[in-house]
């Protein structure tokens, strides 16, 4: 079965310091994979995605990830955080089902504090 | 704005009663998703719809039904309710089994 670690639960960091967020997963097939973002009191809202191609996929807000099979990683990147990005963030996996269902499954999250 | 609407946004209740959760997929969308976010089991899947019919079903408690009407729209109906219900409860939709959009959420605290 899919699964995906977080290892980080909470992570500080300066405002304007650069950003890395951890994302490992475990899926049998070519995953799909994505990184949403929760700020408090919100829905998850969706950075960015990766299907295949291209390793290293930009997303909204200037977030970037790298999908590295042989680690099966898929980190989130930011070069410079602003304190409008401190929310919690969610590593995901797509998995299809039996049927042609599809679920995502997702890690515990990272809270993201940033210091002024 | 992911175009996913949910209503209503905070749902307060008392153990052993029934509610009812609306879910408006984006324009176009057919499959609706439904995931429980609790603070001891993080997000899980419930279940997914396709165009009107059950596609998936996940994590989802015997005492929880769902259904997609033929505009598309979802409902999730939760019954004999537990204190351990208490969540926030995500609709998801997708054109297919693509990226899902996310809504805004309806929290539910049953008291």
């Amino acid at each position: 079965a899919q699964s995906v670690t977080q290892p980080d639960i909470h992570i500080t960091v300066s405002e304007g310091a650069s950003l890395e967020l951890r994302c490992n997963y475990s899926y049998g097939a070519t995953p799909y994979l994505f990184w949403y973002v929760q700020s408090p009191g919100q829905g998850l809202q969706l950075l960015l995605k990766y299907f295949s191609g291209d390793t290293l996929v930009q997303g909204i807000k200037g977030f970037e990830a790298e999908f590295k099979r042989s680690q099966s990683s898929f980190n989130l990147r930011k070069p410079s955080v602003h304190w409008s990005d401190a929310a919690e963030y969610f590593c995901a996996v797509a998995a299809g089902l039996t049927g042609g269902g599809n679920k995502l499954t997702f890690g515990t999250g990272t809270q993201l504090k940033v210091e002024l | 704005d992911s175009g996913v609407t949910q209503t209503p946004k905070h749902l307060i209740t008392a153990t052993g009663q029934r509610v009812t959760l609306r879910c408006s997929p984006r324009s176009g969308d057919l499959s609706v998703y439904w995931y429980q976010q609790s603070l001891d089991q993080g997000l899980q899947f419930l279940i997914q719809y396709y165009n009107g019919e059950e596609r998936a079903k996940g994590n989802i408690l015997e005492r929880f039904s769902a259904q997609q009407f033929p505009d598309l729209h979802s409902e999730l109906n939760l019954s004999s309710l537990e204190l351990g219900d208490s969540a926030l409860y995500f609709c998801a939709s997708s054109i297919d089994t693509d990226t899902q959009y996310f809504g805004p959420g309806t929290r539910l605290t049953v008291l």
